[in-house]
């Protein structure tokens, strides 16, 4: 079983649709989340980082932790087609090394 | 505010060549990592280095590979005599240090063997 598991999709929504993108994990020593949108080509560009549970609200984005059921998401409003990308969850326990997920392909159609 | 940089950013070489990847960290960051990319896959690490020290570097193989992150300059991911399986996208990360929750991504070099 790997540590973390992500849906690879690919996803496909209507513009303006609200994005669900999750994420499972195994290791209860992990702390520390993050989600990652990665365009084809280019490296991954960190979009949210958190500690332990709870929400964080930036703009169209909401990352939330449940540690209870080793589950991450991350949710996209008013989707737009820019936000057509690779979402990569990553987590990491009280050391340096980062797990990362495959990745979710998300399609945004106008 | 210059994030992280990596050069060069696409790299051709032939079977049995020598490729060497460079990246510089952000400003004001010791601590970079180096993963592995291959299509429809996950970031793979392989080596996790601070200034003059390789901290962890279960993740490379052993033969061909090697990383240094020098006091002066980039950090340098050389790969000897590679073979066509090395081709992939090579992708480098920095923070501020040990336990600081952010990295932060270069652009990545992707590598063709030929």
């Amino acid at each position: 079983q790997k540590e973390v598991e992500q849906d690879p999709g690919p996803l496909s929504v209507p513009e303006g649709a609200i994005v669900s993108l999750n994420c499972t994990y195994s290791n209860s020593a992990f702390q520390y989340f993050m989600w990652y949108r990665q365009y084809s080509r280019k490296g991954p560009e960190l979009l949210m980082y958190t500690y332990s549970s709870g929400n964080k609200e930036d703009g169209r984005f909401t990352a939330q932790v449940d540690k209870s059921s080793k589950y991450i998401s991350l949710f996209i409003r008013d989707s737009q087609p820019s936000d057509s990308a690779t979402y990569l969850c990553a987590m990491r326990s009280g050391t340096y090394k980062y797990i990362f997920g495959t990745g979710t392909r998300l399609k945004v159609l106008a | 505010n210059a994030g992280v940089m990596q050069n060069p950013r696409h790299l051709v070489r032939r079977r049995g060549q020598e490729a060497r990847l460079r990246c510089s960290p952000m400003k004001g960051h010791s601590h970079v990592y180096w993963y592995r990319q291959l299509p429809e896959e996950g970031l793979k690490f392989m080596v996790y280095l601070q200034k003059e020290n390789i901290i962890d570097e279960s993740g490379m193989p052993k033969e061909r590979f090697s990383a240094e992150f020098p006091k002066e300059g980039p950090s340098i991911l050389r790969i000897q005599q590679v073979v066509r399986g090395d081709s992939a996208a090579y992708f480098c990360a920095s923070s501020p240090g040990q336990g600081a929750g952010e990295q932060y991504f270069g652009p990545g070099t992707r590598l063709t063997v030929t």
